[in-house]
């Protein structure tokens, strides 16, 4: 079975710009997770969406973010613009229905903006 | 809020030698807790959890027993591997909204 995937890796781009993050859950996962990791701190959540539907979105740091979940398979997360401190690693992780299922996590795509 | 604080790194040891990292946390309740382990390249896996105190959780031949009266969830191995090198991430989780909280890592660094 695949475990989550996220692309890109790697993203390098400059302030004022705009990326786009992707994130794959494992098949089946109803409930879909973003968190970051900002200049090795500790990770913090950013939202969850149950289904496509935003279950809790009180991480969102700001309003130059928007997260999506078409048709409740992948994610994506924009920034728009990007800015210096939006660097950092976005974790993806997905789970299976129900509040307390384990969370399986990507790998990362690490941001950086210069 | 809820939070976890962890020691900060690197943790550098000897093959065979004994690992401590603390942790410790501040959450009204009762907590679920848990130890994510991410090694170069990866993304983070579950190492164990705990769900009521004094519960013990294990895995791989680490350890960490949830400590109600002391807020603590402190990760033990008896004898590190070189293979055990990664960043391990102390986190709680509580109430419907089940998004985790995590501390800031702590980089382990085994060497022969």
């Amino acid at each position: 079975e695949a475990g989550v995937t996220q692309f890109p890796s790697h993203s390098v781009i400059e302030k004022g710009q705009t990326v786009t993050l992707r994130c794959d859950p494992i098949s089946g996962h109803d409930n879909l997770y973003w968190y970051r990791r900002v200049m090795g701190k500790e990770i913090k959540f950013l939202l969850h969406f149950v289904k496509e539907s935003k279950q809790d979105e009180s991480g969102m740091p700001n309003n130059r973010f928007l997260a999506e979940r078409t048709g409740g398979t992948y994610s994506t997360l924009k920034v728009q613009p990007a800015e210096l401190e939006d660097s950092g690693v976005y974790f993806c992780a997905s789970s299976q229905g129900g509040p307390y299922n384990e969370q399986f996590f990507g790998p990362g795509t690490r941001l950086t903006v210069l | 809020g809820n939070s976890v604080t962890q020691m900060e790194g690197p943790v550098t040891l000897s093959e065979e030698a004994f690992l401590t990292i603390n942790c410790t946390y501040t959450a009204t309740g009762y907590p679920s807790l848990f130890w994510y382990v991410q090694y170069p390249g990866e993304g983070l896996q579950l190492l164990l959890k705990a769900t009521k105190a004094d519960d013990k959780g294990s895995n791989k031949g680490f350890e960490a027993t949830y400590r109600k009266e002391t807020t603590s969830f402190h990760l033990e191995k008896g004898s590190v591997q070189v293979s055990d090198s990664a960043v391990y991430f102390c986190a709680l989780r509580k109430g419907a909204g089940n998004m985790l909280t995590f501390g800031g890592g702590t980089r382990l660094m085994v060497k022969p």
